[in-house]
């Protein structure tokens, strides 16, 4: 399956710790966006990458959250310290770099953060 | 920023009825997308709209694109129990960052058979 696979699916975590979460877009896609969904919410922008940059960041909270997609490897959000307000499913999608801004958005299947 | 607003936020219907979603933007897009997220799944894409008034048709789902670009409808004729989900509009700006998605909160469909 050469869709986005996003890992880990499920994460729980205690107040105070970090977590990690990883997403390789599919094959020949180098524009990576992430999503937060709460409960009942629609997707809320966080992030927008392109390899080794960050283009748009606007929609990430300032403090604990960074996102990064480096040259070789997987894209990753990080949430340092998180608190029971982190709790969400947090979705990346990719694009074809052809598409970018006018195509659709391949979204994984989401990585569930609980904090206890 | 920009905001798109999504109703109903819930409908149930009997299966064979008719089901409609609404989504109306603060300003004009270039372009509207919808996806279809399964309970537990992760969106998919259905279809993006472009052109002002246009419409499109997939087998029973009919997607509307408003004249002044601001809203668009999805119409789902004689439901079925697999149309259940949430549906999801996504409206792109028509300048500045046209590459984000702004999403609607979605409406969620429920089928009784």
């Amino acid at each position: 399956n050469a869709g986005v696979m996003q890992n880990p699916r499920h994460l729980v975590r205690r107040r105070g710790q970090e977590a990690r979460l990883r997403c390789s877009p599919m094959k020949g896609h180098s524009h990576v966006y992430w999503y937060r969904q709460l409960p009942e919410e629609g997707l809320k922008f966080m992030v927008y990458l392109q390899k080794e940059n960050i283009i748009d960041e606007s929609g990430m909270p300032k403090e604990r959250f960074s996102a990064e997609f480096p040259k070789e490897g997987p894209s990753i959000l990080r949430i340092q310290q998180v608190v029971r307000g982190d709790s969400a499913a947090y979705f990346c999608a990719s694009s074809p770099k052809i598409a970018a801004g006018t195509g659709e958005l391949f979204f994984g299947e989401g990585s569930r953060l609980t904090v206890l | 920023g920009q905001q798109v607003m999504q109703i109903p936020q819930y409908q149930h219907v009997q299966e064979g009825e008719d089901f409609t979603t609404y989504c109306n933007s603060s300003t004009t897009l270039s372009n509207i997308q919808w996806y279809k997220q399964r309970p537990g799944g992760h969106p998919v894409f259905l279809i993006q709209l472009v052109k002002s008034g246009e419409v499109k048709k997939q087998k029973r789902l009919t997607f509307q694109f408003g004249e002044a670009k601001k809203n668009s409808s999805l119409h789902i004729t004689a439901t079925q129990t697999t149309d259940v989900g949430t549906y999801f509009c996504a409206g792109q700006n028509s300048g500045g960052s046209n590459y984000k998605l702004t999403f609607g909160k979605g409406t969620l469909l429920t089928v009784n058979p």
